[in-house]
């Protein structure tokens, strides 16, 4: 059973920049998972902030930004604002198949 | 604009089944790829199933050979007939759609069910 895994809380300072990663218990993640990255907040609907590894929704503030990192997938938040606390999930692709990850919650204090 | 309403969530007894339907405007379900995800109380969302402008349908392990997916392009609707219903399947369910790579890009505002006896 394929797990993808993600830190459960991370804490930055406003202002400041955090790496939230994705793995895959199958292995490295690669552009050919197709990582997509969402944000939720309570009551609402997850927002989908990024796709395709490192692109960026229209509607998505530029201080995000995805990537790969080593043999994980990547989400940076550079010059945090506090409306960026959240939960943050990321999307893997496996052969037609999607997974969300057990998802990151992000205090910013 | 992209919309997609979804209807159908109730309460239901375990063993039940339930139809989801999800209308969408602003774009063609057989020009996307129309996709359901649930979210229990207090959980993160879990993919539950897709089905791809090529006709191609994929279910997450947890719902495969009770739920169904499925288009109808004369009604722009996509469609999750659930079929044994358990406790567990009690979540919001949404709706959404997208393109190759982005396949969440919009999201309904979801239908809430409830397996209870």
């Amino acid at each position: 059973q394929t797990v993808v895994t993600q830190e459960p809380s991370l804490t930055v300072s406003p202002g400041g920049t955090v790496t939230l990663t994705c793995a895959s218990s199958t292995g490295a993640v690669t552009t050919d998972h197709h990582a997509n990255w969402f944000q939720q907040k309570p009551g609402q609907a997850p927002r989908p902030l990024i796709y395709s590894t490192n692109t960026l929704h229209s509607w998505t503030p530029a201080r995000f930004s995805g990537s790969i990192l080593g043999d994980k997938a990547a989400l940076t938040l550079s010059g945090v604002q506090p409306e960026d606390e959240a939960e943050y999930y990321c999307l893997l692709h496996y052969s037609g198949v999607w997974m969300f990850g057990g998802g990151t919650k992000l205090t910013v204090l | 604009e992209v919309q997609l309403v979804e209807s159908g969530g109730g309460l239901i007894q375990p063993g039940g089944s339930l139809r989801l339907s999800c209308a969408a405007s602003g774009f063609t379900v057989t020009g996307s790829y129309m996709s359901w995800v649930r979210q229990a109380p207090g959980r993160g969302p879990e993919w539950v199933a897709v089905i791809y402008t090529s006709g191609s349908i994929y279910y997450g392990d947890s719902v495969k050979g009770r739920f169904t997916i499925f288009k109808d392009s004369s009604k722009n609707t996509a469609s999750l007939q659930m079929n044994s219903l358990r406790a567990e399947d009690t979540a919001m369910y949404y709706c959404a759609s997208g393109q190759w790579g982005r396949p969440l890009e919009y999201w309904g505002r979801g239908t809430l069910v409830t397996v209870t006896s």
